[in-house]
């Protein structure tokens, strides 16, 4: 069975300054790897997607991913934070087939003015 | 989202009355999910469905039903509503499975009192 683990529940950081948001994930089989952001009363929105191809997957909002299948991980980095990145943010694994997309338990980014 | 939206935004019912969720899409999408987001759970699959009339259990089904017969709408029904099922719901859509990402709508908060 599939499951992720996001390391940190929450994680401040003060703006302007660097983040990196943790994701592991366990699979017996190849998987496509998702980020998605939530902000305050929404909805989730897609961030960015790793289905093949090059492991560094830019996204929306400055924000990048790197897969690295040996340690099978899909952490999320972004260079300089801003206030308006504050939000809970979900990693998220589904096998390449027509299943079920398992979510993590989310992180919390504050950022810091 | 504009392509998909849900209703209502906000209610607050009685335990052991029935209540029913409606997801509205434009977009034409196959699938469509039904979540529930609680703190320390993250997001947990209540039903799905992959078609009009074609719908099946996710993690979390017991105490809900869900109806699908048109393409652009998918109710999820409380039977009788209990106060464990006080939650945020959300809907999301994809167009083929999960495997290019979905779109949520913005949730129905729910207060069973």
């Amino acid at each position: 069975a599939q499951s992720v683990t996001q390391l940190d529940s929450q994680v401040p950081v003060f703006e302007e300054a660097p983040v990196e948001l943790r994701c592991n994930y366990s699979s017996s089989v190849s998987v496509y790897l998702f980020w998605y952001v939530q902000y305050p009363n929404q909805g989730l929105q897609l961030l960015l997607k790793y289905l093949s191809g090059s492991t560094l997957v830019k996204g929306i909002n400055g924000f990048e991913a790197e897969f690295n299948k040996s340690q099978t991980s899909f952490h999320l980095r972004k260079p300089s934070v801003h206030i308006s990145d504050t939000a809970e943010y979900f990693c998220a694994v589904i096998k390449t087939s027509y299943d079920k997309v398992i979510f993590g338990p989310g992180t919390s980014l504050s950022v810091i003015p | 989202d504009a392509g998909i939206t849900q209703s209502p935004r906000h209610k607050v019912t009685e335990t052991g009355t029935p209540v029913t969720l409606r997801c509205h899409q434009t977009e034409n999408h196959r699938y469509m999910y039904w979540y529930r987001q609680d703190p320390g759970h993250g997001l947990r699959l209540i039903h799905y469905s992959y078609g009009v009339k074609d719908t099946d259990k996710g993690e979390v089904s017991d105490g809900y039903s869900v109806s699908r017969s048109k393409t652009e709408d998918f109710l999820l029904t409380l039977e009788s509503a209990t106060s464990s099922q006080t939650s945020v719901y959300f809907c999301a859509i994809s167009e083929e499975g999960g495997t290019y990402g979905y779109t949520f709508g913005s949730g129905t908060r729910l207060t069973v009192v």
